[in-house]
């Protein structure tokens, strides 16, 4: 069964502690992307991945860092330097690069105790 | 400074009507627009897309236009279902250095009333 894992659903983060969202994907995309979406908001461009080992800043990645080190997994760490970690974070993936389409995962919506 | 914007944040529709959604864009670069639904506490999925060189796409209920000069594009949905009820996003293809990247509006909530 194809397309894109976000485990897990539910994730609760302690005050000054780290915590790592999965993302797996069995699509072969080479491009994944982390987001951040806030109530009544648009989605907003945590990190991306064109390529294995590689990855790029987005538009809000104070307080994240990820890896790339295989082509099917991209992890989101949510450090303790974000300190409005609250929000539904979704992962996506993009196929090759005559296609512009990004396909999503289900979302991990992280809380903070 | 939102360079995708999804005006109306709400739209109430009767079922078997049309829907249009609307979305405007400031930035002449953007050349690949696209089309999401989402659900609740779930990821967006795709709906349609468009490049800047077509002025119209239509994929079932589903049509997307594009007016260049007035950088507006909107998505047409008829008849509109129950289901449909949803948030709808707009998305703009742009190169960002040697990367492609998406700029997303802030969504319209449809509710397709029985």
């Amino acid at each position: 069964d194809g397309g894109i894992t976000q485990s897990p659903k539910y994730l609760f983060r302690k005050e000054g502690q780290n915590v790592t969202l999965s993302c797996e994907q069995n699509l072969n995309h080479d491009a994944m992307y982390w987001y951040r979406q806030d109530p009544g908001q648009g989605l907003r461009l945590i990190y991306y991945s064109q390529i294995v080992n590689d990855f790029q800043k987005g538009d809000i990645a104070e307080g994240y860092s990820v890896s790339r080190e295989k082509k099917e997994s991209f992890p989101l760490t949510v450090t303790s330097a974000q300190k409005n970690p609250t929000a539904f974070y979704l992962c996506a993936t993009k196929g090759t690069s005559g296609q512009e389409t990004q396909y999503f995962g289900p979302g991990t919506r992280l809380l903070v105790l | 400074d939102q360079q995708v914007k999804q005006n109306s944040p709400s739209l109430s529709v009767q079922e078997g009507r049309i829907s249009i959604l609307n979305c405007d864009y400031t930035n002449s670069m953007f050349d690949y627009f696209l089309w999401y639904k989402k659900y609740p506490a779930e990821g967006p999925t795709f709906l349609i897309s468009i490049s800047s060189i077509k002025d119209k796409n239509e994929d079932g209920r589903f049509t997307v236009f594009l007016n260049k000069s007035a950088k507006h594009l909107s998505l047409h949905i008829v008849p509109s279902q129950p289901g449909d009820s949803a948030v709808y996003f707009c998305a703009a293809k742009i190169y960002a250095g040697n990367n492609r990247k998406l700029i997303w509006g802030l969504g319209t909530s449809l509710a397709v009333n029985p």
